[in-house]
Formats: structure tokens, sequence, C-alpha cells
């Protein structure tokens, strides 16, 4: 199957810092990508659609300035915390959708952030 | 999906039964649905998925079921191991370009051996 790669699978940084997140489709390229966030014990909450070579579409709610993505390539989406707070703890996970695929996109293996 | 709540549903069966997990999803329209497995740590693998001119779909030890009048789907895991302990989501979607998978709440299955 689809392979996505998510990097770093964990995080420690301090606050004020900014932290990237890297998502990359390894076997396919992938038009769309997306962004979600995760709070212990709950459901996955979509941050973000991006969509390459164009401006990411933000779910309400979601600070475009804090949250930056940038797909700049059909293998590469990148998702940047800025300025970084305690309250941005959380796990990050991406997925990524084949290019002409019907089908399921796939997920990566998510990175553990921790703001200390 | 179901709104998201604060603390996930728990299944719990023993070894070698037979576990069937719920979902309720929200949009009407929603044409394509699937079932992810959710371990500690990572991320969601997926398992199965249905298209809304089906009701039922069969895989290897899993089938999924899909009543579109009440907007139900459920997931019956055959012959249960404990290697199937984990968190299942159901996500609901449009297929196509307005392919956005939204998510269900999600439910805890334990399997004691």
């Amino acid at each position: 199957g689809a392979v996505v790669s998510q990097h770093p699978s964990r995080v420690i940084c301090k606050s004020g810092t900014s932290v990237k997140i890297e998502c990359r489709s390894l076997d396919f390229q992938a038009t769309t990508m997306f962004w979600y966030r995760q709070f212990p014990k709950q459901s996955l909450m979509l941050m973000a659609t991006s969509n390459e070579g164009s401006k990411a579409t933000y779910e309400q709610g979601v600070e475009k300035d804090k949250f930056l993505i940038n797909h700049a390539s059909l293998t590469l989406s990148t998702l940047t915390v800025t300025s970084a707070h305690p309250e941005d703890s959380s796990f990050y996970i991406c997925s990524a959708r084949d290019w002409g695929q019907i089908g399921e996109a796939f997920f990566g293996q998510g990175t553990r952030l921790t703001v200390v | 999906g179901e709104s998201v709540g604060l603390h996930l549903p728990t299944l719990s069966v023993q070894e070698g039964d037979n576990s069937i997990i719920n979902c309720a999803y929200s949009n009407s329209a929603s044409d394509y649905f699937i079932w992810y497995k959710q371990e500690s740590g990572k991320g969601p693998q997926f398992i199965i998925d249905i298209r809304s001119n089906m009701d039922k779909r069969q895989g290897q030890r899993v089938t999924v079921l899909l009543n579109k009048t009440v907007k139900h789907l459920s997931l019956q895991i055959a012959a249960t191991q404990p290697g199937d302990s984990a968190v299942y989501f159901c996500a609901e979607t449009l297929s196509g370009g307005s392919y956005i998978p939204t998510f269900g709440r999600g439910t805890s299955l334990i399997v004691h051996p």
C-alpha cells in the first residue's frame, strides 16, 4: 500500500519557539494532504486541507498564522507550529491522497509535540 | 460523524469472540465510508471501506455494514484477537474532488486473552 512518512515522530520544544513537521508521500504523488490534531482519548480533528501549489484551506477555529502549512511539491507538505505554547502540545497527524485515486487517504505515523 | 466527546466508548471482549463496533454519521450526502484502526501513539491504519451503493462489504475477518436510512455504520470483527486491541474510528466523506474525511468519535476495543 501507499506509504506516508511523517517526521519527526516526537519533538519537545520550548515555549515561544517554532516547530516544523514534515509529511511525505513516499511512493505516490499527493495532490491533497490533510493535517489533523488529536488530543488524548479523542477523535482526529481536521485542521486544514493542503493542495499542492495553492494555499491551504483551514477549518473554522484554526489559526492560519499559528499553524503554517506549505505544500510545495506533490510529495511534501509541512506544518509549522509558530510561537508554540504548552496548549499546542498534541498529536499531529497528516494524511495524503494519491493523485487520481478514488479510495482512501493514507496516514503518517503522527508527531507527538510537547511544548515546555 | 458523532460529536467529539471527552471519553471514548469502550468495548471489552474475550479473545475469540466476535466484536461489533458501531458508528453514526451525520452527512446524508456522504458516499464513502472508511474504518480505521489506531494503536497507541500511531497514526490511523486503514481497515476496510464501503461506498454508499453497497450495504455490506467483507474483508479478512472484518465486515462493514452500512445502513443509509439511519446513517449508521458498523464494523464486525470475527474471532477477535489481542492484537485487535486499539481505537477504531469510522470516517465519512464525499468521494472524488470533495474528499475530506470527517472522523467519528472512536471506540476503544479491549480484547482480553
